[in-house]
């Protein structure tokens, strides 16, 4: 089942903080975040292993909360370069490479 | 991370006609995965691109309308065969690249159909 992104979208202005959510119903071993601007493929941004580990570089950052199923995406001190659509990708406890994404964020943020 | 590179980059096909997509990538790689996004859409996956063997396709998407063909570690092509209007979207390979954790999986550049 695509998980859930929450929320659809968001306004930012340059120097404000977001956090984009992550919901899935079924038990994940990964989530993979990904920006994608228009007219361009997707980015890969990080990935999490189910652990509840944290990652982050620079001033983003993510969380994941296997227990329930969500994870979250921290974007902290946004810059224009930020702008785009955010999605999760979920892959299930088999490992198996698949991901299942959500139906999108997106990001703008204005001087 | 690899550099994946895709032939066609954008194509305009006529309805009822077939296009055959390429996915390079520079290093060899564990896995490759072709997805769809439609307009405006998410990302689907379409199916796994197995080296040697049959693809292993998602459901909604069949063998006969998305050959997919996968003879190394570093190649793949998608067919998008007797195409309709409805097929016009992105299609993009993506690649895991190691088998130790954690994992990553990227994309490549995508190629954007257009079905008249």
């Amino acid at each position: 089942q695509q998980p859930v992104q929450s929320p659809q979208a968001v306004i930012l202005r340059e120097g404000e903080d977001a956090v984009i959510n992550c919901s899935s119903s079924k038990a994940l071993y990964s989530v993979h975040w990904y920006r994608q601007k228009h007219g361009e493929a997707p980015v890969f941004l990080m990935i999490l292993l189910k652990g509840g580990e944290q990652k982050g570089h620079e001033k983003i950052s993510a969380s994941f909360n296997e227990k329930k199923q969500q994870s979250s995406l921290y974007l902290t001190a946004s810059q224009l370069s930020y702008s785009g659509t955010y999605f999760c990708g979920t892959q299930g406890t088999s490992n198996t490479g698949k991901l299942i994404f959500g139906q999108g964020t997106t990001l703008q943020v204005k001087p | 991370s690899a550099v994946i590179s895709q032939k066609p980059s954008r194509d305009i096909c006529q309805r009822g006609t077939s296009l055959t997509i390429q996915c390079q990538v520079d290093s060899q790689v564990t896995m490759m995965f072709w997805y769809r996004q439609q307009p405006g859409q998410s990302l689907t996956l379409i199916a796994t691109a197995n080296q040697g063997s049959e693809a292993t396709y998602e459901s909604g998407f069949v063998i006969d309308k998305f050959p997919i063909s996968r003879p190394n570690l570093t190649f793949s092509t998608l067919t998008v065969s007797n195409m309709s209007p409805e097929d016009s979207s992105i299609y993009l390979c993506s690649v895991r690249l190691r088998r130790i954790p954690p994992y990553e999986q990227y994309f490549g550049p995508g190629t954007r159909l257009t079905v008249t």
